[in-house]
């Protein structure tokens, strides 16, 4: 079935660093999405990609859907202390969300 | 309430009980979605409605596994005979429509001794 991977595992940044993390498939998606877990809290969204090759931004996140649509990268700006947590990319084979398939997803850990 | 709202939010039961996690979603949702994450990985698909109906329940691991949401609205993920493996937490997240985005619940941490 279909698998992604997700790169780093865990990072440990200093505190206004700029963070980027990545994820790759076996297979093509249609959607790439970007989540954002806190201990004992449900993955909040932050960014959805439904083109090839777009360029999103949400605040200090930037997000892109790869050209080979297998993969996608999120970069983090100026990080601060509520960066921290686990971050994880999601992809759909359709354009609805009714099955998304979830990284195993990189940990943050911002240092003060 | 404003969220998806899952309980309880922790359960302990013992290997061969059966047990009952609630998912209650955002008023007017009429797609629910159950998700089981396991420790240091990402949510795994199990299943998910569109109204009462369930539209797709191929991550189901086996038949133990059984959900139901008779009215469209609250949902109940059901585990009969259960097993240390399946010691885990369960997402609920629920969507205006599959075409929205899907808001996810704290989940609810089932721990089989």
């Amino acid at each position: 079935g279909q698998q992604l991977n997700q790169s780093p595992q865990s990072m440990f940044i200093q505190e206004g660093e700029d963070v980027s993390m990545n994820c790759t498939s076996s297979s093509i998606f249609n959607t790439w999405l970007w989540y954002k877990q806190d201990p004992g809290e449900g993955p909040v969204l932050l960014i959805a990609l439904y083109k090839a090759g777009e360029l999103t931004s949400n605040g200090r996140l930037t997000a892109q859907f790869g050209i080979t649509r297998k993969d996608s990268f999120l970069n983090i700006s100026a990080s601060i202390p509520s960066d921290v947590g686990i971050y994880f990319c999601a992809g759909q084979l359709s354009d609805s969300y009714d099955k998304v398939i979830f990284g195993p997803g990189t940990s943050l850990s911002v240092i003060p | 309430g404003a969220g998806v709202s899952q309980t309880p939010s922790n359960k302990v039961t013992e290997k061969g009980k059966y047990v009952e996690l609630r998912c209650d979603p955002i008023s007017g949702h009429t797609a629910l979605y159950w998700y089981r994450q396991s420790l240091g990985q990402g949510p795994e698909f199990l299943i998910y409605f569109q109204g009462t109906g369930a539209a797709d329940d191929s991550g189901l691991p086996n038949d133990r596994f059984f959900a139901v949401r008779p009215e469209g609205s609250v949902s109940t993920l059901k585990i009969q005979r259960t097993e240390r493996g399946d010691s885990a937490v369960y997402l609920c997240a629920s969507s205006l429509t599959t075409s929205n985005q899907a808001f996810f619940g704290q989940g609810t941490r089932l721990t089989v001794v």
